[in-house]
């Protein structure tokens, strides 16, 4: 399997641009999840989808941020208009769903890094 | 909620020599136990998770962590670190009972000085 894949690895953009993350969890998994980091504040959990459904977004940080899971294999997390305080590093990550032997492993894309300026 | 403290913030250590990288938790359930590794530039990896069973879990790269549930403790160690291991070591909770939001600790930054 190639991974979680993310896509742009590297995005610049204005002040007010619309700006969408991509990202494709490895197949079979039932989890997906969004994160943020920066040297503030760490390693942030945006929000999650089990099978396809959010569960929660409880760390989006405004109504500027929104993400999707139109199908197992997609989800986007968009950024609209963005501001310079956005600029961060945002990972997706996926995860085996319920069952008896899994692991709890959660699989890191690569990251984007995204600079707003 | 679970709550997670990794002690230091940086450690630096020298070539060959032992580290320990130390995790508290705090947490009125159960949990689930990992050490994740990230390197420059790359997307967070597990090192090892302590599920249930034996408190002393190998992982990978010859890192091994102990639980200690009366000091609600996590500790990693490693006997002899490379230069490669050089990277932040994340320490992160997930309750048994819940769905599967991991909490991850503000981690700890390695640097191995050759």
């Amino acid at each position: 399997d190639a991974g979680v894949i993310q896509s742009p690895r590297h995005e610049v953009t204005e002040m007010g641009q619309e700006v969408t993350l991509r990202c494709k969890p490895i197949s079979g998994h039932d989890y997906l999840f969004w994160y943020r980091q920066t040297m503030m504040r760490g390693l942030e959990l945006l929000i999650y989808f089990n099978n396809n459904v959010p569960i929660d977004d409880s760390g989006m940080p405004e109504d500027r941020f929104s993400a999707k899971m139109p199908n197992a294999s997609f989800s986007t997390l968009k950024i609209q208009p963005s501001e310079p305080r956005d600029s961060a590093v945002y990972f997706c990550a996926s995860s085996e769903g319920q069952g008896r032997g899994r692991t709890y492993e959660q699989y890191f894309g690569p990251g984007t890094r995204l600079t707003v300026t | 909620a679970q709550s997670v403290t990794q002690l230091d913030s940086q450690v630096p250590v020298f070539e060959e020599a032992p580290v320990e990288l130390r995790c508290n938790y705090s947490s009125s359930v159960s949990v689930y136990l990992f050490w994740y590794v990230q390197y420059p530039n790359q997307g967070l990896q597990l090192l090892l998770k302590y599920l249930s069973g034996s408190t002393l879990v190998k992982g990978i790269n010859g890192f091994e962590a102990e639980f200690n549930k009366s000091q609600t403790s996590f500790h990693l160690r490693k006997p002899s670190v490379h230069i490669s291991d050089t990277a932040e070591y994340f320490c992160a909770v997930k309750r048994i009972t819940s769905y599967d939001k991991v909490i991850f600790g503000p981690g700890t930054s390695l640097s191995v000085i050759p």
